[in-house]
């Protein structure tokens, strides 16, 4: 089946410093990626959908300068935690679609725990 | 607004049947899915409903749908101990963007 590979599967950083975490679609074009964040017993919360060749939407409450999403391919998008607190610890995850409608074909990456000291 | 609630433990034994049970609010709900997550990895697509449907049956899998309560369950027949994970209960009202519920552990012990 499809894959998306989302690297690194955890990160321990200074306050203050940047991280960037990937997520890939290995054998399939992705036009759409969403990035979720899950707190622990917590539930998936969308953080923003990503576009390629497009800024990402936003949430409501999410901080676009504070999570930097870029999507430069169509099967490549990075999100950059910038400026990092301990709040923003938290496990993050993305997922992949083919194509809009494609309600079933939602493949979600493994997932990077970020501990931020 | 959209809201999807599921109870966040259920523990059973090895052999039995597990149920676990969503409720959820938005009535222009079109699709309905169950998620599993294991430990430290992403979610992966177990099933789905389409809104038209009352039962969808895979496997050991059954999903039960009564759209006139907005609620839905899965039950897993012959549950085993590779069954232990978290299960997303989630549903998607047009908008291509699922809504998840918390997330119910489901223990299954010998």
């Amino acid at each position: 089946g499809a894959v998306v590979s989302q690297h690194p599967s955890w990160v321990i950083c200074k306050s203050g410093t940047s991280v960037k975490i990937e997520c890939r679609s290995l054998d399939f074009q992705a036009t759409t990626m969403f990035w979720y964040r899950q707190f622990p017993k917590q539930s998936l919360m969308l953080m923003a959908t990503s576009n390629e060749g497009s800024k990402a939407t936003y949430e409501q409450g999410v901080e676009k300068d504070k999570f930097l999403i870029n999507h430069a391919s169509l099967t490549l998008s990075t999100l950059t935690v910038t400026s990092a607190h301990p709040e923003d610890s938290s496990f993050y995850i993305c997922s992949a679609s083919p194509g809009q409608g494609s309600r079933e074909k939602l493949f979600f990456g493994s997932g990077t725990q970020l501990s931020v000291l | 607004g959209e809201d999807v609630e599921q109870s966040l433990f259920l523990s059973v034994r090895e052999g039995d049947s597990s149920v676990i049970n969503c409720t959820y609010t938005d009535s222009s709900s079109t699709y309905l899915y169950w998620y599993k997550q294991e430990p430290g990895a992403g979610l992966q697509l177990l099933t789905y409903i389409f809104s038209n449907m009352d039962m969808k049956q895979d496997q050991r899998l059954t999903v039960l749908l009564n759209k006139k309560d907005k609620h839905l369950s899965l039950r897993i027949a012959d549950t085993q101990t590779g069954d232990s994970a978290i299960y997303f209960c989630a549903e998607e009202g047009g908008s291509y963007i699922p809504t998840f519920g918390r997330g119910t552990s489901l223990i299954v012990h010998p």
